[in-house]
């Protein structure tokens, strides 16, 4: 496709559940983020993934989060055991891999959390 | 470690008139320094980025911003507004050694008629 893709748009769980996000990059991007936006407020760095190196795993905010990435292809984020806190739009973009390359976004997963 | 403040909630203008929303940043290295806009129930669309040379940088929009090192500081510019400018504006920063972009909590500008 021509942007980035992530699904599902809206997820509604209860709390404790598993919830699974997905995103599909522009082709061709090396380089792939995910960001947490609270209602109201700001991005928050979760993780990032450059081609086949170590991922940048520094703004998890706990160990119930994680995230894969096969090669330069899609990306899943998983949350286990979601808790109301964790209410959120999910953000994911993608970008090459230079240091002034501009990031592309996506239109986010919105996760719900009862 | 990088981080970027925009210390305005709100900026509210008059169409018409030029606006100005801040942005301050901390780096160890070189900045990276780019500006993002978010409309209602929308992703996140890039607007501008400084990455060497001139200091002022013209972008999407009508919008510019100039940075500003000794000041460090990345301000967005615009010299008339219009109503379809509000939005939720962010800027952002990477470092020269570091590859994460980090954002700050990000402005509301408000466009009066």
């Amino acid at each position: 496709g021509a942007g980035v893709s992530q699904s599902p748009s809206n997820k509604v769980t209860e709390k404790g559940k598993d919830v699974e996000l997905r995103c599909d990059p522009i082709s061709g991007h090396t380089a792939l983020y995910w960001y947490r936006q609270r209602l109201g407020q700001g991005l928050e760095f979760l993780i990032y993934f450059q081609g086949n190196s170590a991922p940048d795993k520094s703004g998890l905010p706990s160990d119930r989060f994680s995230a894969e990435r096969t090669g330069e292809s899609v990306s899943t984020l998983t949350i286990q055991r979601t808790q109301q806190e964790d209410s959120a739009v999910y953000l994911c973009a993608s970008s090459y891999l230079a240091p002034g390359g501009e990031l592309f976004f996506g239109e986010g997963s919105r996760l719900t959390v009862l | 470690a990088q981080s970027v403040a925009q210390p305005e909630d709100q900026v509210n203008v008059a169409e018409g008139n030029p606006l100005t929303v801040k942005c301050t940043y901390s780096v160890s290295g070189n900045p990276y320094l780019f500006w993002y806009v978010q409309y209602p129930n929308r992703g996140l669309q890039f607007l501008l980025k400084y990455i060497t040379g001139d200091n002022l940088v013209k972008g999407s929009y009508g919008f510019e911003a100039e940075f500003n090192k000794s000041q460090t500081s990345f301000h967005l510019k615009k010299p008339s507004a219009l109503v379809s400018d509000s939005a939720l504006y962010f800027c952002a920063v990477r470092d020269l050694g570091y590859n994460k972009l980090i954002f700050g909590a990000g402005t509301r500008l408000a466009v009066h008629p």
